[in-house]
């Protein structure tokens, strides 16, 4: 049972690289969020999905691209990285149509840019 | 839009004693609120929720938190910790209509022996 699945764990990126931080869920759930964790700011979203096709912004989207083809997958990308978007990452899923619903976490990805 | 303070950013407590977390929050409606506990190098597990009912919650690993309207709080308590409970610990505020989660920005536990 993986749960949500993000990778990689680690990354470090040059200034002006691009990449995609995979999120993937088997729990079959429609809601998928994006959030960045940065040291005493808690935790900020930066996109959400409600299902397939369906994306929005968060509070903090600038800098940052997502798709949803799927139900399971859910890729964050960075187009051209800088030193801001160093931080850890963290893919979440979420059942709305359950009342007893909550947000379930992957592992998170630590991001880097130098 | 909801929002969470955390008025606590690092708390130091014995081994044996006693914890509470504070959490308030502003939402104009019913809100639904969580307690999220994280370790480092993970990702946040669930402590426990509320939604409606009873206003304290059970929840996992002898946590518990009351949920008091008229002071817009939703405090964690623990009445004896653990070593194992120093990690960082989020509440959450979401809504009925509004899934997405608002997060405080942390409270820090370290437990000493």
């Amino acid at each position: 049972n993986a749960g949500v699945t993000q990778t990689p764990k680690f990354r470090i990126l040059k200034i002006g690289q691009s990449m995609t931080l995979q999120c993937t869920q088997d729990m079959n759930h429609n809601y998928m969020y994006w959030y960045r964790q940065d040291p005493g700011m808690g935790l900020k979203l930066i996109y959400y999905s409600v299902g397939a096709g369906i994306t929005d912004k968060g509070e903090v989207p600038n800098g940052y691209n997502v798709s949803r083809s799927t139900t399971e997958d859910f890729p964050l990308r960075l187009e051209l990285a800088a030193p801001s978007q160093t931080s850890v990452y963290f893919c979440a899923t979420s059942a709305p149509h359950d009342m007893n619903t909550e947000a379930f976490f992957g592992q998170g990805t630590r991001l880097t840019v130098v | 839009a909801q929002s969470v303070t955390q008025p606590d950013i690092h708390i130091t407590v014995s081994e044996g004693a006693s914890l509470e977390l504070r959490c308030n929050y502003s939402y104009g409606a019913t809100p639904y609120l969580f307690w999220y506990v994280q370790s480092p190098g993970q990702g946040l597990q669930l402590l426990l929720k509320y939604f409606s009912g009873d206003t304290l919650v059970q929840g996992i690993k002898g946590f518990e938190a009351e949920f008091k309207r008229s002071q817009s709080s939703f405090n964690l308590r623990k009445p004896s910790v653990h070593w194992s409970d120093a990690a960082e610990y989020f509440c959450a505020v979401g809504a009925k209509d509004d899934y997405k989660l608002s997060f405080g920005a942390g409270t820090t536990v370290t437990v000493r022996a």
